[in-house]
């Protein structure tokens, strides 16, 4: 079974430019999940998309983040314009159903905001 | 906001002992995850123990869960080099408007198994 994909796997970009991750979940999953985390800490969650709905973006930072999940199997998440405390790691998981059962998480996004 | 807290932040161990790592949580759950993350890579889910669960075992993984106390301890025993990641509970909770349940994770335990 194919693991979850992620691209780029490391972004540099100036501050006030824009950037876009994107990733595959495993085949099947329902339900797509995009955490950051930054250095030092746990992943915290930005979106949460069940199929191609919007289940919780409470945590998104809606003035620069944007995400879609269209046909509800890959995404897109969109910085516009970065700032440098969006440096992290950016992470996407998705599981089968909802958090009642394990999220399986890809390999990440470094981005680094100068 | 992060709801567990591990305990401690750092251990370093030698190989073959036991590594205890602690894990708080302030409101109710629906279950309580582990998960590894090794350097630069994204986190390996390792183990779910749900609320009306005490303890739960794999290979040598042993997770206790107290609701009472709200709190969870990961217990990995016979350490090995390869152990050496950082380790984070998540708690899967309703969101406030109960519609859809969310994973939280805390801020970690960076695990350092020495040959």
């Amino acid at each position: 079974e194919a693991g979850v994909a992620q691209s780029p796997r490391y972004k540099i970009i100036e501050k006030r430019q824009s950037v876009a991750f994107w990733c595959n979940p495993i085949s099947g999953h329902a339900t797509l999940y995009w955490y950051q985390q930054i250095l030092g800490q746990g992943p915290k969650l930005l979106i949460q998309f069940q199929n191609n709905g919007v289940v919780d973006d409470s945590q998104l930072p809606k003035d620069r983040f944007s995400a879609e999940r269209l046909k509800g199997v890959d995404s897109t998440l969109k910085i516009q314009p970065a700032k440098l405390e969006d440096s992290a790691v950016y992470l996407c998981a998705s599981s089968s159903r909802d958090s009642s059962l394990a999220q399986y998480f890809g390999p990440g996004t470094r981005l680094t905001v100068l | 906001s992060q709801q567990g807290e591990e305990d401690p932040q750092a251990l370093s161990i030698q190989e073959g002992e036991n590594a205890t790592m602690n894990c708080s949580y302030k409101t109710s759950i629906n279950n309580l995850q582990w998960y590894r993350q090794n350097s630069g890579r994204g986190l390996v889910h390792l183990i779910l123990i749900r609320s009306n669960e005490r303890e739960k075992h794999s290979g040598r993984l042993r997770v206790t869960l107290d609701t009472s106390k709200k709190s969870s301890s990961l217990l990995i025993t016979a350490s090995r080099a390869a152990d050496t990641a950082s380790y984070f509970c998540a708690t899967d909770s309703f969101l406030p408007s109960g519609s859809a349940r969310q994973l939280t994770f805390g801020s970690g335990t960076q695990l350092t198994v020495l040959p």
